[in-house]
């Protein structure tokens, strides 16, 4: 069955440093992969879309990347801030008239 | 400010009750989802709809969920009857055309606990 997983429940870094948050799927072959940021108490919010013959996409200190040899997906945020600090869920759908399913995320913790 | 409004924030039931959750997408906005997310599960979709149309809802309980669009201003989500196991926070979310290739906007959910 099809499968989405995001690197680690937890990741904590000081601030200024770069974080790297990893979404690897198997069994599946997204044509658009998305971001979003949830924060406690919150529903999920926008972050990027990336489709499936981009490689990478950028916006502000936020870069995502596409690899569908290695079915993997990669978040950064450079120049973290403590207000960066939240849940990231990585997003796939395989088409135009497919749902997103998404990842269970991972917390992120911004240290000052 | 364009927004999913989502009713009600919160609902405590017992366990039986009937319970609906009631979802208002963005105006013009013709594609709307249903997920639930716990700690354990995460985002879990329920149910799609496109021009109220639905498109999947595979991942629904049928025997005791149900997902409508009366219109193009509201969606609900029934549960008849309702079980603890049925504790969660659900999401509803709205988007204009295919969400895949736009991004969608989620309401603040509603938070229901079956006791």
């Amino acid at each position: 069955s099809q499968k989405i997983e995001q690197n680690s429940e937890a990741l904590n870094i000081q601030e200024g440093k770069t974080a790297t948050l990893t979404c690897n799927y198997t069994n599946y072959s997204p044509a658009y992969l998305q971001w979003y940021r949830q924060d406690p108490g919150r529903g999920p919010v926008f972050l990027l879309l990336i489709r499936e013959n981009e490689k990478e996409k950028r916006k502000e200190r936020l870069k995502v990347t596409f690899d569908t040899t290695l079915k993997q997906s990669l978040f950064h945020i450079t120049a973290s801030q403590p207000a960066d600090s939240a849940t990231y869920l990585c997003a796939l759908a395989r088409g135009g008239n497919t749902p997103l399913v998404f990842g269970k995320g991972t917390r992120l913790s911004v240290i000052a | 400010d364009a927004r999913v409004t989502q009713t009600p924030r919160h609902k405590v039931t017992e366990m039986g009750q009937e319970v609906t959750m009631r979802c208002q997408p963005i105006l013009g906005h013709n594609t709307v989802f249903w997920y639930r997310q716990t700690m354990m599960q995460g985002l879990e979709l329920l149910a799609y709809f496109r021009n109220r149309a639905p498109l999947d809802d595979s991942g629904m309980p049928k025997d005791r969920f149900s997902a409508e669009m009366p219109d193009a201003t509201l969606a609900t989500l029934k549960i008849q009857p309702s079980e603890p196991r049925d504790s969660a926070v659900y999401f509803c979310a709205s988007g204009l055309g295919p969400v895949p290739n736009t991004e969608a906007f989620f309401g603040q959910g509603t938070r229901l606990t079956v006791v």
